[in-house]
Parts: structure tokens; sequence; C-alpha cells
């Protein structure tokens, strides 16, 4: 069964970059599927931010594309989330999902506050 | 954007009642639409997807039915693990969005 495992900086700062990865284990992050990330925070509920495909191909939420970008490293079997210019708009508990619109398996989450 | 509105935003039921919850879609979304589950401090899980296919692992308490804008989710016989949140999703069109949730308390 696969399993997603997200980490990073719990605390960024206003203006700074928010960096997280999301461990795939359980199965190849090549296989046939579509891997996103989606935030939730009391203020704006749960928002889809984007997806990518093994290929490398994404999509992103058109309100956060300007500042987003997903990677993909096969060799570690993991996906990565960079976001920009963070503000407090921006704190939440960021999860990665497997699948594209249907997302069939979750990580735990990771939270994530921006403040000085 | 979609945007997807759900009612009621909290109600309190008790155990064995069949509880419908409800979800509209600000335009059509034909049958694109997921729902899952949420308890608290966990992530969500998907129960239902095609807006009435139940995904592999959860009980045939929950059903969702619908199709265009309109659409629900309904637990036959509600238990005392039903307690969570539940939010809708529309999965037609980037950017995929979601209801705002309805929280279900167990009397």
């Amino acid at each position: 069964q696969v399993q997603l495992q997200e980490s990073g900086p719990g605390l960024v700062k206003p203006s700074g970059t928010l960096s997280l990865t999301c461990a795939v284990s359980g199965g190849s992050i090549s296989s046939s599927t579509w891997w996103s990330w989606v935030r939730q925070s009391p203020r704006k509920g749960l928002e889809w931010i984007g997806e990518i495909y093994q290929s490398g191909t994404t999509n992103y939420n058109p309100s956060l594309k300007s500042r987003v970008t997903i990677s993909v490293d096969k060799s570690k079997n993991q996906i990565s989330l960079i976001l920009t210019s963070v503000t407090a708009a921006d704190t939440a508990v960021y999860y990665c999902a497997r699948g594209s619109g249907r997302f069939v398996g979750w990580g735990q989450g990771t939270r994530v506050t921006v403040s000085s | 954007d979609i945007q997807m509105t759900q009612s009621p935003s909290s109600l309190s039921a008790s155990v064995g009642d069949r509880v419908t919850i409800t979800c509209r879609a600000s335009q059509s979304i034909t049958k694109f639409l997921s729902w899952y589950q949420q308890k608290p401090g966990k992530a969500p899980k998907l129960l239902i997807y095609a807006a009435s296919n139940l995904q592999s692992g959860v009980p045939s308490r929950f059903s969702g039915s619908g199709s265009g804008t309109d659409f629900t989710l309904t637990i036959s016989s509600l238990q005392p693990e039903d307690l969570a949140t539940y939010f809708c999703q529309q999965t037609d069109k980037a950017p995929y969005t979601f209801g705002q949730g309805t929280k279900l308390e167990i009397k």
C-alpha cells in the first residue's frame, strides 16, 4: 500500500520561501499516476495547490501559479513543493496526495506557520 | 473557478439515524464529484468518487447520488465512528475545488 509522508520546516518568515517534500513508500513515484499538493486552513478550507505527473508535467491552481513550483525526484521517490513570497495567508496544513482531482491517498499533513 | 456549497454546515444525529448531506456546484459538473471524510487531526479520506462509486474498503452504509449541479451523501445508519467532517469536491475542471464542509456530531 502506497504511503505518503510530508516533511519540512514548520515555521517560515513572511516574504520567505516554503519548501516541503513528500516521500512516497510502498510504490514507485514513476507509476502511472498524478501526485498533488493540497492545503487546509481555517480561513480558506481545503485548497488544491497543484499536481505533477511522473513525467514532470504540472498543473497549478491559477491563484497560486506565480508562486508555486512542484517537482518530482525519481531517484529519491519523492515530490517537492516550493511556495515563494509567503504571507500569513499561506499558514495551513499541507498535504500531499495521490491522484489527479480524485485523491485516493493522503499523507498525514504537515503544519506550516508563516510568522516572524 | 467552480464553487461548491454544502448544507448543512453542521448537524447532530443519533446512532442508527439516516443522515443526508447535500452539495451544490455553481455549474454543471456532470458526475465529477467526490466525497471525503475527515476525522479530527487526520487527513481526509476518499469515500465516494464519480458521484456514486464507493471507494474500496468504505462501508456500504455510505452512498452518493446526483448529477449536474446537485449531489447528496447519505449514511444509511449512523455509527459512532462516523463522527467527522465531510467534504464534497468537484473533479471536473481544475482548479479542483472543495465544499466548506459539514461537521457531523453524534447525539
